[in-house]
Order: structure tokens, then C-alpha cells, then sequence
């Protein structure tokens, strides 16, 4: 069982470029979040979405961002007109139906770097 | 609103030291505690969970603990070894929101 994929690992783009970051969950897995990482700083909560639905947006900032996970394919967390202070380091966590409550499984992360 | 804060955030020890990393929180309405190993560039290992009515869990060297009415957790390492370094994080589930809280986490270094 492949764990979480996120592509990709490293994504760089100039000021007001569009950044698309994908997250593959765990086979089974039907829960996705997204966390935002800044440099020596501890992961902020984003966004938790299920199939099709998001069920909780209130770390995504009200501008620019938006994520989306639909019935086929992997989750997307985009952002546009990127700003130098979008760099971060961006996880996705999956998690099953019926887990233990705040058991996630993580990603590598995507490392996004604007110029 | 739930805070979380590692003490310290570095720390630099040789090797085989027993050593402590602590965690602390604001709202004991804390459901559970993990802690988890980042190393540099790289993603994050679940390392121990801690269920809200658990006190600790133990996995090889590691032993975590939850102190909920105190809102503090503590991380201990026996016998550290080089490979022990990276950075530790814990992160408090809370079951109201779905969301885990992160601190800032610890630096570890073990000197050979």
C-alpha cells in the first residue's frame, strides 16, 4: 500500500504565477488535509476535505487559495498570483473513514519557492 | 483557542543521553497528543500517539506521556543516538474541529 504522494516535491514560480500542488491519499483513504509549513515554524492547519466536499476551510486564507477534492483523481490545493510569502513547505494528510480520531498519515510535503 | 508550545527549541547533546522534550497546551480539551519526527527536507514520521484516555505509549527507546489535566506531554529519548537527530513535533487533536495543532517543535542534535 503506497503511502501519501504529493507532487510535486519542489515547485518553483515568479510572483502572480499559479501554483498547483496534488496529493494522492492512502489507498482508502477518503479524508484529506492540507497543512502549510513557514521556516522554522510548526505546520498551520488549512483545509479538510472529503470526496467532494470540503468540511473544514478555516486555516485557508480568504484570498487566492482553494482546494478541491474530487470524485476521481487527487486532491489540488491552488493558489494564484503567488506571493513571495506563499513559500512554504505544503503537506497533505489522508485518513481513513473509520481511523482513530486524529490518526493522519503525511505526505513528503511540497516545497514551493517563489521568486 | 488551542496553543502548543515545545520546550526547548534546540537542543544539543552527545551521544547516549537520556534526554526530555517537552509539550505543552492551553485547552486540556485536548482529544489525543502525537508526536512526530520531521528530518530536514523531508516529510513527517508519526512517532507515538497518545489517545485522551491513554497516559503514555511506549515504542523502543521512545516513551511519551499526557498529563491532561496539567496540559503538558513529554517525549523521552534513552540512549540517544546520531540517528535520533532531527526535528520533533507534537500536535494536539482537537475533536471538536478535526484539526491537529502543531508546536514549532524541537531541533535535536546528538553529537557521536
Amino acid at each position: 500500500n503506497a503511502g501519501v504522494m504529493q507532487n510535486p516535491r519542489h515547485l518553483v514560480r515568479r510572483r502572480g504565477q499559479e501554483a498547483r500542488l496534488r496529493c494522492s491519499p492512502m489507498k482508502g483513504h477518503s479524508h484529506v488535509y492540507w497543512y502549510r509549513q513557514l521556516p522554522e515554524e510548526g505546520l498551520k492547519f488549512m483545509v479538510y476535505l472529503q470526496k467532494e466536499n470540503i468540511i473544514d476551510e478555516s486555516g485557508m486564507p480568504k484570498e487566492r487559495f482553494s482546494a478541491e477534492f474530487p470524485k476521481e483523481g487527487p486532491s489540488i490545493l491552488r493558489i494564484q498570483q503567488v506571493v513571495r510569502g506563499d513559500s512554504a513547505a505544503y503537506f497533505c494528510a489522508s485518513s481513513p473513514p473509520e481511523g482513530l480520531a486524529g490518526e493522519q498519515y503525511f505526505g513528503p510535503g511540497t516545497r514551493l519557492t517563489v521568486t | 483557542k488551542q496553543e502548543v508550545t515545545q520546550i526547548p527549541a534546540a537542543l544539543s547533546v552527545p551521544e547516549g543521553e537520556n534526554l526530555v522534550l517537552n509539550c505543552s497546551f492551553t485547552d486540556s480539551a485536548i482529544y489525543n497528543l502525537q508526536w512526530f519526527r520531521q528530518d530536514p527536507g523531508k516529510g513527517l514520521t508519526s512517532l507515538l500517539l497518545i489517545q485522551s484516555s491513554q497516559r503514555e505509549q511506549t515504542s523502543g527507546r521512545l516513551n511519551a506521556s499526557l498529563d491532561k489535566s496539567s496540559g503538558r506531554s513529554t517525549l523521552y529519548i534513552a540512549a540517544s543516538q546520531p540517528g535520533d537527530s532531527a526535528t520533533y513535533l507534537c500536535a494536539g487533536f482537537m475533536d471538536s474541529n478535526y484539526q491537529l495543532i502543531w508546536g514549532a517543535g524541537t531541533k535535536l542534535i546528538i553529537k557521536p
